[in-house]
C-alpha cells in the first residue's frame, strides 16, 4: 500500500489567515491526489483533484500544488466555515489511502 | 442529483457478520466510470479504504480486510452490498458508502452509518 502522511496534524489559525497543509506519498503519485474538507457527523467534501483541479463550486481561496510524492493544500485567507478536518487521498492504486488528516481550529 | 443511502443495522454482535446496502438513485449506476465504494472511520480517526465493486460485478479488497470481506452489486436495483465475517470491537465505525472516480476523487458520498460490534 502507497502510505500517505501529513502535516502538521493540527494548526490553529485566525481568520484571513493563509493556512498551508504538506502531504507525502510514501512513493511518488504523480499528480493522483484528492484534497477532501471533513466537518463533524459529516461526509467529507472533495476540495482539490488531480493534486491543482478546483471541484466545482469550491472556493478559490483553496487551492493545490505538488507532484510525485509531496503535495500543498493552501488556504489563502481562512473564512469561518474552513474550521475543519482536511485529508489528503491517493488515487494511483488501490487502496486508495488517506493521509491521517490535518485539523484546522480556531486560534 | 445523485444520492448514496446506506442501510443496514447499527449494531452488531461480536464473531457475528456486518451487512449493510447502499442504494443510488441519480446518474448512471452502470456506468465504467465510476468504482462503488465502501470506507469507514472509526470513532474520532481517519479514513479506511474498505474496497469496491465494479458494476460488472469485478471487485477489490483492502488486503487488511479481505479474509472477512465480500462486497456485490445488484444493477437492477442501483444497489451495492458489503459483507464483513467474524467482526470484533475493532470493526466499529461509520461506514459510508461511495462513487469514486479515479480523477475526480469522490464527489458522491453517504451520510454515512455508525455500526457498532457489541454484545
Amino acid at each position: 500500500d502507497i502510505q500517505m502522511t501529513q502535516s502538521p496534524s493540527s494548526v490553529s489559525a485566525s481568520v484571513g489567515d493563509r493556512v498551508t497543509i504538506t502531504c507525502r506519498a510514501s512513493q511518488g503519485i504523480s499528480s493522483w491526489l484528492a484534497w477532501y474538507q471533513q466537518k463533524p457527523g459529516k461526509a467529507p467534501k472533495v476540495l482539490i483533484y488531480a493534486a491543482s483541479s478546483l471541484q466545482s463550486g469550491v472556493p478559490s481561496r483553496f487551492s493545490g500544488s505538488g507532484s510525485g510524492t509531496d503535495f500543498t493544500l493552501t488556504i489563502s485567507s481562512l473564512q469561518p466555515e474552513d474550521f475543519a478536518t482536511y485529508y489528503c487521498q491517493q488515487a494511483k492504486s488501490f487502496p486508495f489511502t488517506f493521509g491521517p488528516g490535518t485539523k484546522v481550529d480556531i486560534k | 442529483q445523485v444520492q448514496l443511502q446506506e442501510s443496514g443495522p447499527g449494531r452488531v454482535k461480536p464473531s457475528r457478520t456486518l451487512s449493510l446496502t447502499c442504494t443510488v438513485s441519480g446518474g448512471s449506476f452502470s456506468s465504467g466510470a465510476y468504482y462503488w465504494s465502501w470506507i469507514r472511520q472509526h470513532p474520532g480517526k481517519g479514513l479506511e479504504w474498505i474496497g469496491y465493486v465494479y458494476y460488472s460485478g469485478i471487485t477489490y479488497y483492502n488486503p487488511s480486510l479481505e479474509s472477512r470481506l465480500s462486497i456485490s452489486v445488484d444493477t437492477s436495483q442501483n444497489q451495492f452490498s458489503l459483507n464483513l465475517s467474524s467482526v470484533t470491537a475493532a470493526d466499529t465505525a461509520v461506514y459510508y458508502c461511495a462513487r469514486v472516480e479515479k480523477v475526480r476523487g469522490i464527489i458522491y458520498w453517504g451520510q454515512g452509518t455508525l455500526v457498532t460490534v457489541s454484545s
